[in-house]
C-alpha cells in the first residue's frame, strides 16, 4: 500500500493558461474524489468517480474544470483558463467502496494562480 | 444540507493540558461521523469515527461520542502531548447515498507548547 499520490505538490500560473493534476489512489480502490481546500477552510467537495464513471459533480465545479479517470485508475484534473480564484490546494482521495468508511487523501497538489 | 460547525480557533495549549474541540453537526437521515487530522506537511488522515448514535470512538487517546440528541461530536483528550500540534477536522458522511463522500468543518489548528 503505497497510498495516494498526487503529482505535481506544487504549481504556479499564470492567469487564463489551462493546468492538469494526476492522482494515483491506492490500487485497489474503486471510488475516487477531488476536493478544494483553501486556507483556512476544509475540503469541498468537488467530484466523484466509481471507477471510470464519474457519479457526481459538485456546483463548485464550474465549467473551465474537467475531470477523467480512464479505466478506473488514475485520475486528472483539469482547469481550463484559470483564474486568481482557483488558488487553492487540490486534495484526491480514494477509497474501497463501502459507505461509512473512511478515505485515504494524497498530500494535495497547491495551485497558485498569478 | 448536510453540514459541519466547529469551534473557532486557532487553540494554544500546554503539554498534558486537557483538550476539548466541539464539533456540530446537521444532517438529513444518520450520518457518520468522523475526526480527521492533517499534520503539518502531510495529507489529512483518519483520527476516528463513530457509525450510530452513542458510538464512541478512539485513537491514539483521542475519543468522540456520537450524541445524536445534542447533534454533536466533541473531541476530547486528556493530556495533549505536543507531537498533537494540527489542524483537526470534523466531518460527515451520509450512508445510503451513492458515494461517502465527506462534508468537512473548517477546521481547527491546535498548538501544543512543551
Amino acid at each position: 500500500d503505497t497510498g495516494v499520490s498526487q503529482d505535481p505538490r506544487h504549481k504556479i500560473t499564470k492567469r487564463g493558461q489551462n493546468v492538469t493534476f494526476r492522482c494515483d489512489p491506492i490500487s485497489e480502490h474503486n471510488r475516487l474524489y477531488w476536493y478544494r481546500q483553501t486556507l483556512g477552510q476544509g475540503p469541498e467537495f468537488l467530484t466523484y468517480f466509481q471507477n471510470e464513471a464519474q457519479l457526481e459533480k459538485s456546483r463548485l465545479l464550474s465549467d473551465r474544470f474537467s475531470a477523467e479517470r480512464p479505466k478506473g485508475s488514475f485520475s486528472t484534473l483539469e482547469i481550463q483558463r484559470t483564474e486568481q480564484g482557483d488558488s487553492a490546494m487540490y486534495l484526491c482521495a480514494s477509497s474501497p467502496g463501502l459507505d461509512g468508511e473512511k478515505l485515504f487523501f494524497g498530500s494535495g497538489t497547491q495551485l497558485s494562480v498569478l | 444540507g448536510n453540514s459541519v460547525t466547529q469551534m473557532e480557533g486557532p487553540v494554544t495549549l500546554s503539554e498534558e493540558a486537557f483538550l476539548t474541540i466541539n464539533c456540530t453537526y446537521t444532517a438529513t437521515g444518520y450520518p457518520s461521523l468522523f475526526w480527521y487530522v492533517q499534520y503539518p506537511g502531510e495529507g489529512l488522515q483518519l483520527l476516528l469515527k463513530a457509525t450510530k448514535a452513542d458510538d464512541k470512538g478512539s485513537n491514539k487517546g483521542f475519543e468522540a461520542t456520537y450524541r445524536k440528541e445534542t447533534t454533536s461530536f466533541h473531541l476530547e483528550k486528556g493530556s495533549v502531548q505536543v507531537s498533537d500540534s494540527a489542524v483537526y477536522f470534523c466531518a460527515l458522511s451520509v450512508p445510503g447515498g451513492a458515494n461517502s463522500k465527506l462534508t468537512f468543518g473548517k477546521g481547527i489548528t491546535l498548538s501544543v507548547r512543551p
